[in-house]
């Protein structure tokens, strides 16, 4: 499979405890993002890299989240001191030029 | 800022009849523009897109869309609508260097096909 591969699948995890999502992205792109989707709303844009460069960060990305991309290949985005509102699918894409290509996301529900 | 707006929610059309879902964006520069369809509890698989040049796109699955520029619209359709369409689309705007190369992403039109 040559898609973009996000692990895990779904998480479940108490309030306050930290949770690490991985993202492998196709090979060759140089680009990746993160998105959140909650009920009943598209995707909103997070952070995006360029290889292992953050380039941009998105409002919604509070201190609490942290994502890094360490030799420009997988990414992982942390989430520290979890809360209910953080429950939302999370996703992964990849580009090499204008065109994303997104994983399965991982669901993540804060009980 | 860009925006996306799909104005409806919900669209629920027989099977075999045809589908149109609209979608208008607004943007500060030539934009790209996409369609991506979900199903439920997984990813976004890309439809169709548009860059520059013929403004009638022919996508996946059967479906196109047209770019047009004076009414900033993007509308997916497809001629016979199939019980496997069932799903939530979402129209997207951007992808460019001037904008971060992210897109935005509007709230989605759930697709419900009725035999």
């Amino acid at each position: 499979d040559t898609g973009v591969s996000q692990d895990p699948r779904h998480k479940i995890t108490k309030r306050g405890q930290n949770v690490t999502f991985r993202c492998d992205p196709i090979s060759e792109h140089n680009r990746l993002y993160w998105y959140r989707q909650t009920l009943g709303q598209g995707p909103e844009f997070l952070t995006y890299f360029q290889n292992e460069a953050q380039l941009e960060k998105s409002r919604l990305l509070s201190d609490r989240f942290s994502a890094e991309r360490p030799k420009g290949s997988f990414s992982t985005l942390e989430i520290q001191r979890t809360e209910q509102g953080d429950s939302a699918m999370y996703l992964c894409a990849s580009s090499f030029s204008g065109e994303a290509f997104f994983g399965q996301g991982t669901r993540l529900t804060v009980v | 800022a860009q925006s996306v707006t799909q104005p409806d929610i919900h669209i629920t059309v027989s099977e075999g009849a045809s589908l149109e879902l609209r979608c208008n964006y607004s943007y500060g520069a030539t934009p790209y523009l996409f369609w991506y369809v979900q199903s439920p509890g997984q990813g976004l698989q890309l439809l169709l897109k548009y860059f520059s040049g013929d403004t009638l796109v022919q996508g996946i699955k059967g479906f196109e869309a047209e770019f047009k520029r004076s009414q900033s619209s993007f509308n997916l359709r497809k001629p016979s609508v199939h019980w496997s369409d069932a799903a939530e689309y979402f129209c997207a705007v951007g992808g460019t260097m001037e904008y971060g190369n992210k897109l935005v992403f509007g709230a989605g039109t759930i697709l419900r096909v009725k035999s």
